[in-house]
């Protein structure tokens, strides 16, 4: 069955330390990943795509995700997390189809 | 500016009426998708349309109808027959070509009174 995984409900950060967030998925296509951004009360903002090429991926507000095929893996990080990054962050994959699947979320809070 | 348009931003509906929000997109995307959102739950699709005047049922499309007269526009109706409407509901659209990607609105609150 298709899945799409994100084993940590919660994780809290210091300013300026570094993150990853954990993305795991069962897909039998090649698949799309995608990681987006949700502050509360507000719609998801794409953060950073893969579907092919470089397995190392840059997005947006300074987060990468590297795509690894033999782990099934689609890990979000950042070097320094701002103050700012506190939100809640869902990992999808989808195969160009009209089907996408979303984890259940990550939420990040980041201490000052 | 491209985007997705959703409103309105806060509803209420009482027991037995039913309500539709609105989304409109001019981004020139044929797809187009209503997706719920519960606390702890992720997003779980209620209809998509991928192209005008045909959409599709999708996981927990009952006690929700949709429409798809115009390429831009994918009103959402919760009818009285959708029994735990209360919830955050966003609407998206997706991008053709390598690496079709699913763009989001800013979504709409439904409460029931």
């Amino acid at each position: 069955a298709q899945s799409v995984t994100q084993p940590d409900i919660h994780i809290t950060v210091s300013e300026g330390a570094s993150l990853e967030l954990r993305c795991n998925y069962s897909y039998g296509a090649t698949p799309y990943l995608f990681w987006y951004v949700q502050s509360p009360g507000q719609g998801l903002q794409l953060l950073l795509k893969y579907f092919s090429g470089d397995t190392l991926v840059q997005g947006i507000k300074g987060f990468e995700a590297e795509f690894k095929r033999s782990q099934s893996s689609f890990n979000l990080r950042k070097p320094s997390v701002h103050w700012s990054d506190a939100a809640e962050y869902f990992c999808a994959v989808g195969s160009g189809t009209y089907k996408y699947i979303f984890g259940t979320g990550t939420r990040l809070k980041v201490l000052a | 500016d491209g985007g997705i348009t959703q409103s309105p931003k806060y509803l209420f509906r009482k027991e037995g009426q039913n309500v539709t929000l609105s989304c409109e997109q001019n981004l020139n995307h044929d797809a187009m998708y209503w997706y719920r959102q519960d606390p702890g739950q992720g997003l779980r699709l209620i209809y998509y349309s991928q192209i005008v005047n045909d959409f599709q049922k999708g996981d927990i499309a009952e006690g929700y109808s949709v429409s798809r007269e115009k390429k831009e526009s994918f009103p959402l109706t919760v009818t009285s027959a959708q029994k735990n409407p209360t919830a955050f509901y966003l609407c998206a659209s997706r991008s053709q070509g390598p690496g079709n990607t699913i763009y989001f609105g800013e979504g709409s609150w439904l409460t029931v009174v």
